[in-house]
């Protein structure tokens, strides 16, 4: 079966402080892999997207991962965080195609303190 | 990015009674629809993935007579929430997705049943 696994639920760090969050995901096939965050009150947002090439992929607001197929892994960094990046974030995989289910982690919590 | 649009944002039933809610992809057309669930401070649970013109795919322990889903078009995919209770009180959260591309989300729609 599809599951996507986060391994931190809640982070807490001080601004400037270097951030990775961990993902690892285990999907039959081909897959694509994204970081979502939900920011307080909000909607999903993409931050960051892998389907092929360069495994190592950046996103908005300096956010970068690294896809490691031989670990099944697509995590998350960010070398200096700041307060404004306080949210939720979810990893998710689909399936290539777009008929396949896209399915989430449980979160991670980002609280980060000035 | 694309918009989804999903309404209601927000909406309070009677216990019993039915619920409607839209989701409707503005900008391009979606090959699959996906219907989450998310319980506060939890990850969304996709309850069901909705390809236009064939019959939705539940996820395990879905019931798919309370939770029916109809995806009329490349652009609008409903979930109707038949003879509602307060158990199914939630924020429920519709994605569309293109063939090989991000899955974009609605504002989600919180349901009170009272």
């Amino acid at each position: 079966a599809q599951s996507v696994s986060q391994h931190n639920h809640h982070v807490i760090l001080s601004e400037a402080a270097s951030l990775e969050l961990g993902c690892n995901y285990s999907y039959g096939g081909t897959v694509n892999l994204f970081w979502y965050v939900q920011y307080p009150g909000q909607h999903l947002q993409l931050l960051l997207k892998y389907f092929s090439g360069d495994p190592l992929v950046k996103g908005i607001k300096g956010f970068e991962a690294e896809f490691i197929k031989s670990k099944f892994s697509f995590n998350l960094r960010k070398p200096s965080v700041q307060w404004s990046d306080t949210a939720e974030y979810f990893c998710a995989a689909a399936g290539t195609g777009g008929y396949n289910k896209l399915i989430f982690g449980a979160g991670t919590r980002l609280a980060v303190h000035p | 990015g694309a918009v989804v649009s999903q309404h209601p944002s927000w909406v309070i039933c009677k216990s019993g009674t039915s619920v409607k809610i839209e989701c409707r992809s503005l900008d391009f057309q979606a090959t699959t629809m996906f219907w989450y669930r998310q319980f506060p401070k939890q990850s969304l649970m996709l309850m069901a993935t909705s390809n236009e013109g064939s019959k939705a795919t539940y996820e395990q322990g879905v019931e798919k007579d309370k939770f029916l889903i109809n995806h009329a078009s490349l652009t609008l995919s409903t979930l109707t929430v038949t003879s509602a209770h307060p158990e199914d009180s939630s924020f429920y959260i519709c994605s569309a997705r293109a063939s090989n591309t991000e899955a974009f989300f609605g504002q989600g729609t919180r349901l009170t049943v009272v």
